[in-house]
């Protein structure tokens, strides 16, 4: 089993703010991902990332294996932002199901 | 369509009764789970397709709960005799391969089942 741990719970900032939201996990993995959930339940997968470091758009995430640990940064944050977001790694190595964290609001306000 | 389709969107169901949800993968994607997230948790594992067989069902809470997938694309979680603690929404997603595969995993829209 995987132990997944994020924080902050609950997060709230300003439009323009720089956004860290972290991660960290209990057993080895070769992947982990970032997803995004806003109110009404839809998931959307953000990154998968395996080392090293990912951006898309005002959006980065970065992880150390070694550390067993993910960030999830915002740049520029937007109201638009607002949503409640989970990083997800396999229970074990070569499993096939995700455990995830219980999740990190993040409320950007205009 | 494009995404992952899961029906209903919404099912107020009385206790005690059978319960059907629907899965509609990405066409193609042959790995299909299904996750329960109770109000102010993350998702949790119930069941792993890998085509028409169950994978791992280790996540299935009890026997009341059963899903299939009989053609390796569609899927069917059910829940017989239906519990107030059932309440939840039920996520479907689907994957080209496993979650372990470094493949990107999509999530549906969720059921969002009460039971009252």
């Amino acid at each position: 089993k995987n132990e997944v741990e994020q924080s902050p719970q609950n997060l709230t900032a300003q439009e323009g703010e720089f956004i860290t939201i972290n991660c960290s996990y209990s057993v080895g993995i070769s992947a982990l991902h970032w997803l995004q959930q806003h109110p009404g339940g839809g998931i959307v997968s953000l990154f998968m990332l395996s080392s090293g470091k990912k951006k898309h758009g005002r959006l980065i995430a970065t992880i150390n294996i070694q550390e067993k640990h993910s960030s999830l940064h915002i740049t520029a944050s937007h109201p638009r932002d607002s949503a409640v977001y989970i990083c997800a790694v396999p229970t074990t190595q070569g499993a096939q199901k995700l455990v995830f964290g219980q999740g990190t609001r993040l409320t950007i306000n205009p | 369509g494009a995404g992952v389709s899961q029906t209903p969107s919404n099912k107020v169901t009385e206790k005690g009764k059978y319960v059907e949800l629907r899965c509609d993968p990405i066409s193609g994607h042959t790995a299909l789970y299904w996750y329960r997230q109770s109000l102010g948790q993350g998702p949790e594992f119930l069941i792993y397709f890998q085509g028409t067989g169950a994978a791992d069902d280790s996540g299935l809470p009890n026997d009341r709960f059963f899903a299939v997938r009989p053609e390796g694309s569609v899927s069917t979680l059910k829940i017989q005799r239906t519990e107030r603690g059932d309440s939840a929404v039920y996520l479907c997603a689907s994957s080209p391969g496993g979650a372990n595969s470094g493949n990107t995993i999509y999530f549906g829209e969720g059921s969002w089942l009460t039971v009252v």
